[in-house]
């Protein structure tokens, strides 16, 4: 597609429930990061894939939290037992990496969990 | 590890005057490349400029331009001509070269722009 796509780009969930977040990348980019951002706050740093190397996942707060990237496209990144503190706008975004290494950001799922 | 920090959590300007945004970083490492993003309040995270280490001279897009002091490892972002629309978060990011290498944010520094 023409952007980064992420989806949904609202969901409200209960407390102890699992979620799911879709990451749909810039064909051909082969980084994807995901970012978590709450309010009026900085961007926390996740998860990093980069090609077929191992994920760098030394963001992921807990072991609740987990990502995968099928076929180096899509993503999706997974809480189990949602806790209020989960809360937050949860950001995608993907790169060329090499010499073009900008990375371009969809426009985020709010997740708040109730 | 390389750190990012933006000073400035929030900063006010008034419509038309130049405002400068402070950034520096930490690295011992000779080929990277620094960003400055925009968040405005509808969240879409936009690129405003990129400097690539290896360049001395500054990178200018537009009314956005950087001051990039590589020996005392800064970075500013320097609007000109300020609009309300540049009313926005806006953060510095860092990248070391070659592929596995992840994108590392500092805090922000939310921008407001005065009519």
């Amino acid at each position: 597609g023409a952007g980064v796509s992420q989806s949904p780009s609202n969901k409200v969930t209960e407390k102890g429930k699992d979620v799911e977040l879709r990451c749909d990348p810039i064909s051909g980019h082969t980084a994807l990061y995901w970012y978590r951002q709450s309010l009026g706050q900085g961007l926390e740093f996740l998860i990093y894939f980069q090609g077929n190397s191992a994920p760098d996942k030394s963001g992921l707060p807990s072991d609740r939290f987990s990502a995968e990237r099928t076929g180096g496209s899509v993503s999706t990144l997974t809480i189990q037992r949602t806790q209020q503190e989960d809360s937050a706008v949860y950001l995608c975004a993907s790169s060329l990496a090499g010499r073009v290494p900008e990375a371009f950001f969809g426009q985020g799922t709010r997740l708040t969990v109730v | 590890a390389q750190t990012v920090t933006q000073s400035q959590p929030e900063m006010s300007v008034q419509e038309a005057e130049t405002v400068t945004l402070s950034c520096t970083y930490d690295t011992s490492e000779s080929n990277y490349y620094l960003f400055w993003y925009k968040q405005p309040p509808s969240r879409q995270m936009i690129l405003v400029i990129r400097q690539e280490a290896y360049k001395q001279q500054n990178a200018t897009e537009n009314r956005f331009s950087v001051n990039f002091q590589k020996a005392a490892k800064s970075f500013s972002l320097k609007i000109s001509d300020s609009q309300l629309g540049d009313t926005a978060m806006y953060f510095c990011a860092f990248k070391l070269g070659g592929a596995t290498n992840k994108l590392i944010f500092g805090t922000g520094t939310l921008l407001a722009v005065q009519p």
